[in-house]
């Protein structure tokens, strides 16, 4: 059973605001990723980290930015919040092969 | 560029029924093949992992197939049941990951 966490799951919020994610895992894994969803379409990597201090962007552009100072701890960044930001954002973590996900952040931008 | 097709996009069938869910990858130089199913809403969840170097793998109902060659693999349902019902993608593993758009699965009771 994998052991990664996403908090908020759910937010709603005003435009200019700016918004941490939360991902966590307790694996000891050290390859991160984050993903973006829209309802209906395919996921896409908008960052990955394979290590502490080690970011990378991903194939779609975004204006987010992560951190990664812990293991266990990925957060995702929007300095200011767009309705164009509005999506659900997955953050997976894996070892050698097998990715796993966390419940995921369903983001409204008003 | 690697693309990953997965056919149909939508499938409806009736309980109890076999399935088969198909996935289709443009380069076949990959590392392994991972199926998910996703709940409206939820996070995805690891269904079944296939190395490059195997054919497939089981797990209960659900058996997956690779066939690196022709760029494909299936995913076999046995005898559905509603609780099947969700998305079911597919991601291929190169020097990144790409998934699918997935197939929105729906077993009528």
């Amino acid at each position: 059973e994998a052991d990664i966490y996403q908090t908020p799951r759910y937010l709603v919020i005003g435009t200019g605001k700016k918004i941490t994610l939360e991902c966590s895992q307790t694996m000891g894994h050290d390859k991160m990723y984050w993903y973006q969803q829209d309802p209906g379409m395919e996921l896409h990597l908008i960052h990955y980290s394979y290590g502490v201090n080690s970011t990378e962007k991903g194939d779609l552009s975004s204006e987010s930015t992560v951190s990664r100072i812990r293991t266990e701890h990925f957060p995702l960044t929007l300095e200011s919040a767009r309705p164009s930001h509005t999506s659900q954002y997955l953050c997976a973590s894996s070892e050698a092969y097998e990715q796993y996900f966390g419940p995921g952040t369903r983001l409204t931008v008003t | 560029k690697q693309e990953v097709t997965q056919i149909p996009a939508a499938l409806s069938v009736p309980e109890g029924e076999n399935l088969v869910l198909n996935c289709s990858f443009t380069d076949s130089a990959i590392y392994n093949l991972q199926w998910f199913r996703q709940d409206p809403g939820k996070g995805l969840t690891s269904l079944l992992l296939i190395q490059s170097s195997q054919r497939e793998q089981t797990s209960g109902r659900l058996n997956a197939s690779l066939d690196k060659s022709s760029g494909r693999s299936t995913l076999y349902i046995a005898a559905s049941q509603p609780g099947d019902s969700a998305t079911y993608l597919c991601a291929v593993r190169d020097d990144k990951i790409i998934f699918g758009k997935g197939t929105r699965l729906h077993i009528l009771p």
